[in-house]
């Protein structure tokens, strides 16, 4: 099933502008991923954040959890054309032996 | 896509066959998995393998299977019996124990004629 449902399921922006993705996921977690999918490709992993971490920064990359809420986003700052992809969450619930994903994000970066 | 291999990139299949998928991998992971994406969809595991000679299915077993001789290879026939294999197929692996960062390869399409 299902657990990660990604909002939006598509996003068209700028380059240079910021675009920002939330994920909103079902049941308790060890940590929550996020992937990035460029067309007709495989996965590239992109950051992790464990469940009592809040917020983490990677190169333009910011990812925050709110395990109250149960949802995270991933924020990408100063966003360039070749940022264009499907951006996929990923979550590990605790118990499990694989990762759940959701539907992901398609993003576009006009240039 | 790291050091995992999938071949071929793009496979067709006539309606009753059976075709294999091949996923190699030279990472050294323990772990590997099968997932299949369809469009506008995120994954959904088929099958994994924490060790050589062991696999466990996944959320949508049905129709495929797989072997693991070698901790290297994973291959996953897409049998008869599953009536909808038209999707992305992609091959993923992890250390043991660390599932939760996998190594993503290439894909392979399937076509189903």
């Amino acid at each position: 099933s299902q657990q990660g449902e990604e909002d939006p399921q598509a996003l068209s922006i700028q380059e240079g502008e910021n675009a920002t993705m939330n994920c909103s996921y079902k049941t308790s977690i060890n940590n929550l991923q996020w992937y990035r999918q460029n067309s007709g490709r495989g996965l590239v992993h992109l950051i992790l954040i464990r469940s009592n971490e809040r917020e983490k920064h990677s190169g333009r990359l910011r990812v925050t959890l709110d395990t109250s809420k149960k949802s995270s986003s991933l924020l990408i700052t100063a966003s360039r054309a070749a940022d264009t992809a499907s951006y996929f969450c990923a979550t590990l619930a605790r118990g499990a032996d694989g990762l759940t994903f959701g539907k992901g994000t398609h993003l576009i970066i006009q240039p | 896509d790291g050091g995992i291999t999938q071949s071929p990139k793009y496979l067709f299949r006539k309606e009753g066959q059976n075709v294999t998928l091949s996923c190699e991998q030279n990472l050294n992971h323990d772990a590997m998995y099968w997932y299949r994406q369809d469009p506008g969809q995120g994954l959904r595991l088929i099958y994994y393998s924490q060790i050589v000679n062991d696999f466990q299915k996944g959320d949508i077993a049905e129709g495929y299977s797989v072997s693991r001789e070698k901790k290297e290879s994973f291959p996953l026939t897409v049998t008869s019996a599953q009536k909808n294999p038209t999707a992305f197929y992609l091959c993923a692996s992890s250390i043991l124990g660390n599932q939760e960062t996998q190594y993503f390869g290439p894909g392979t399409r399937l076509l189903v004629l």
